[in-house]
């Protein structure tokens, strides 16, 4: 049973090119979060997903990122015209339900060269 | 909204000895409250989360934690430290079980 399956592990980008992170959640999870870690900060949350609906993007900023998670394939957080301030840890997590606690991703970091 | 607040960036405890980390929550509802542990380059793992069912909760690799309403913590402690619990360890919390809040983490040195 796989745990949250991120890729890629480590992406590189240029300023101005669009970052794609991809999480596939366990199995028989069909609640999707992700999270910005900073340097030396704690996890920030960033928006919440169910099977092809948006339920809270709260965290994400309003420009440049969007996140969806259709009904076949991994939960994709896009990150367009990228810039140095974005590089950072990027975590998915699902989870069963409400409660239930997430299970992790090991995390995309994305450095903006 | 809610908030965590983790005393102590770093934490270090000599092997063998109790490990006490600390953690507070601001919330107005009865909460959701987790604690994770991250190893260097990898995702959280779960070590424990209360629910309302017994304030004391125990988790893995011999962790447990106290919920205290009067106090609004949720401290982590360890009788016995070992050199493989060396990490970094955030307190969580959530009134929805959805989006939680994360502390700032605490980093756990263990001295041989």
């Amino acid at each position: 049973n796989a745990g949250v399956m991120q890729n890629p592990r480590h992406l590189v980008r240029r300023r101005g090119q669009e970052a794609r992170l991809r999480c596939s959640p366990m199995k028989g999870h069909s609640h999707v979060y992700w999270y910005r870690q900073l340097p030396e900060e704690g996890l920030k949350f960033m928006v919440y997903l169910q099977k092809e609906n948006i339920i809270d993007e709260s965290g994400m900023p309003k420009e440049r990122f969007s996140a969806e998670f259709p009904k076949e394939g991994p939960s994709i957080l896009r990150i367009q015209q990228v810039v140095r301030g974005d590089s950072a840890a990027y975590f998915c997590a699902s989870s069963a339900g409400q409660g239930y606690g997430y299970t992790f991703g090991s995390g995309t970091r994305l450095t903006v060269v | 909204a809610q908030s965590v607040t983790q005393l102590g960036s770093h934490v270090s405890v000599s092997e063998g000895a109790l490990v006490l980390l600390r953690c507070n929550y601001s919330s107005s509802v009865p909460p959701y409250l987790f604690w994770y542990v991250q190893y260097p380059n990898q995702g959280l793992q779960l070590l424990l989360k209360y629910t309302s069912a017994a304030t004391l909760v125990k988790g893995i690799n011999g962790f447990e934690a106290e919920f205290k309403k009067s106090e609004t913590s949720f401290h982590l402690t360890k009788p016995s430290a070992h050199m493989s619990d060396a990490a970094e360890y955030f307190c969580a919390v959530s009134d929805t079980g959805n989006q939680f809040y994360f502390g700032t983490g605490t980093s756990l040195t263990v001295i041989p």
